[in-house]
């Protein structure tokens, strides 16, 4: 699987659009991109994936740059909750049979009141 | 969403004992699980692939006999940790795929005194 680059951490204010960078310069056209976020002492939680084109959903939007070495995951109005360390990974999408997601850094998000 | 459910959620042990943690996928079958293990303001390292029925495959580096792997049905896996170390002393996390999506346990606190 592809490797990902994430900034360590970031910050942003209560009720401000959060905006998460991921460079996947080496992703495969068969690669989806997925986001996964971890709140202290639990287990990872989905949040979003994509393949090429834009995605939205109840908690984020996706956005995934043309040539696809790139993305963005925005959530749209953070709240204290959000606070977690937020994953970009980038897997075949292989379904129930296989499909092992490799974890990098991510990037430590703190929203500050 | 899926759920998958760890048991226990944390567990303290003496220095030479084994610990048993049990992953269960509760409303899906999964014919594959993944174990992770992570240290504090780590991310996730994946340690093996239990697969339902045969022998899990382990990541370079991981000791095949200390961490025995069993996933007799579809829908629960178990990692014991044999002859256990404060060196073990981790959060363990499992997790299951449906379709193109993985769900993660809770995870296990284990300490090992």
């Amino acid at each position: 699987d592809a490797k990902t680059t994430q900034p360590p951490s970031m910050d942003c204010a209560e009720g401000r659009a959060a905006n998460l960078p991921c460079n996947h310069s080496t992703i495969s056209g068969n690669e989806y991109v997925y986001w996964y976020r971890q709140i202290h002492s639990q287990g990872p939680q989905y949040i979003i994936h994509g393949l090429k084109n834009n995605e939205t959903n109840e908690m984020a939007s996706l956005i995934i740059t043309e040539d696809r070495k790139s993305s963005t995951l925005i959530l749209p109005h953070a709240t204290l909750r959000d606070t977690a360390v937020y994953y970009c990974i980038v897997r075949v999408a292989t379904g129930n049979q296989g499909g092992k997601l490799i974890f990098g850094q991510g990037t430590e998000l703190s929203v500050k009141p | 969403g899926a759920v998958v459910s760890q048991h226990p959620s944390w567990v303290i042990c003496k220095s030479g004992t084994s610990v048993k943690i049990e992953c269960r996928s509760l409303d899906f079958q999964a014919t594959t699980m993944f174990w992770y293990r992570q240290f504090p303001k780590q991310s996730l390292m994946l340690m093996a692939t239990s697969n339902e029925g045969s022998k899990a495959t382990y990541e370079q580096g991981v000791e095949k006999d200390k961490f025995l792997i069993n996933h007799a049905s579809l829908t629960l896996s178990t990692l014991t940790v044999t002859s256990a170390h404060p060196e073990d002393s981790s959060f363990y996390i499992c997790s299951a795929n449906l379709f193109t999506e993985a769900f993660f346990g809770q995870g296990t606190r284990l300490t090992v005194v």
